[in-house]
C-alpha cells in the first residue's frame, strides 16, 4: 500500500489570490499520477493525468508539475476564484490500474 | 453522454444486515473500480473489475464482494455491516488497454451508507 501525502490539509485564501499545494509519493515503481478536484455535493472530477519526469501540465489558471524521481507534484492556481473551492486529490497509479489517494487539499477562496 | 450512475444515493442498514450498491459505467468504459471514502479522509481502494473478474482488490475483508455483469454494469456487495462501514462509496469507471493509460477515471456521485 503506497504512502501518499498531501499538504497543506486545508487552505483558505482571498479571491485572486495564487496558490499551490503538494502532492508527495513513493518514487519507486511510478506509473503515472492522477490530479483530481471534487467539488462539494458532485463527483470527483479528473484534472490531470502526468506520466513522465518534468510532465508540467496545464488547464485554464491551474497548472501540475511533476518530479518521479524525488516523488512529488505541485498544484498551482493563479489568480483563484470562490468557483475553484473544492477538496483537490492526488493519486499515483500502480501498473494494474489502481489508484491510491491522498488525504486531498480543501480548498477555499473567499470573496 | 451520461457518465457513471450509482444507486441507491442514501442509505440506512443496522449492524449485520447486508447491502448492494450498484454502479453503471460511463459509455464506453469497460472497467469499473470500488472506492470507501471514510469521513475526513481520502478514497480507499476496495477492488477493480473488468471482464467480470476482480483484477485487483485493496486491504479490504472478504465481507466486501462483487460482480460485474456483461454490459460492464457492477455491484458492490457487504455483509455483516458493521458501524466503521458508514462510509460514502465511489464507483470509478475507465477503459482497459493501450492508450488508457494517460485518461483520469470517471466518478459517480457515490452512494452514503449510514450503518445504525
Amino acid at each position: 500500500i503506497l504512502n501518499v501525502e498531501q499538504s497543506p490539509q486545508s487552505l483558505h485564501v482571498q479571491e485572486g489570490d495564487s496558490t499551490n499545494f503538494t502532492c508527495s509519493f513513493p518514487s519507486s515503481n511510478f506509473y503515472a499520477l492522477h490530479w483530481y478536484r471534487w467539488e462539494t455535493a458532485k463527483s470527483p472530477e479528473a484534472l490531470f493525468v502526468m506520466t513522465l519526469n518534468g510532465d508540467e501540465k496545464k488547464k485554464g489558471r491551474i497548472s501540475a508539475t511533476l518530479n518521479t524521481k524525488e516523488g512529488y507534484s505541485y498544484l498551482y492556481i493563479k489568480g483563484s476564484q470562490p468557483e475553484d473551492s473544492a477538496t483537490y486529490l492526488c493519486a499515483p497509479k500502480n501498473a494494474g490500474n489502481m489508484l491510491t489517494f491522498g488525504g486531498g487539499t480543501r480548498l477555499m477562496v473567499k470573496p | 453522454d451520461a457518465g457513471v450512475t450509482q444507486s441507491p444515493t442514501h442509505l440506512i442498514k443496522t449492524r449485520g444486515q447486508q447491502v448492494t450498491l450498484r454502479c453503471s459505467p460511463k459509455s464506453g468504459h469497460d472497467t469499473v473500480s470500488w472506492y470507501q471514502q471514510a469521513l475526513g479522509q481520502g478514497p480507499q481502494f476496495i477492488f477493480q473489475y473488468y471482464e467480470e473478474e476482480e483484477r485487483q482488490r485493496g486491504n479490504f475483508p472478504d465481507r466486501f464482494s462483487g460482480h460485474q455483469f456483461p454490459n460492464y454494469s457492477s455491484e458492490l456487495n457487504v455483509n455483516a455491516l458493521l458501524l466503521g462501514d458508514s462510509a460514502l462509496y465511489l464507483c470509478a469507471s475507465s477503459f482497459y488497454g493501450t492508450g488508457a493509460f494517460n485518461y483520469g477515471y470517471t466518478f459517480g456521485s457515490g452512494t452514503r451508507l449510514t450503518v445504525v
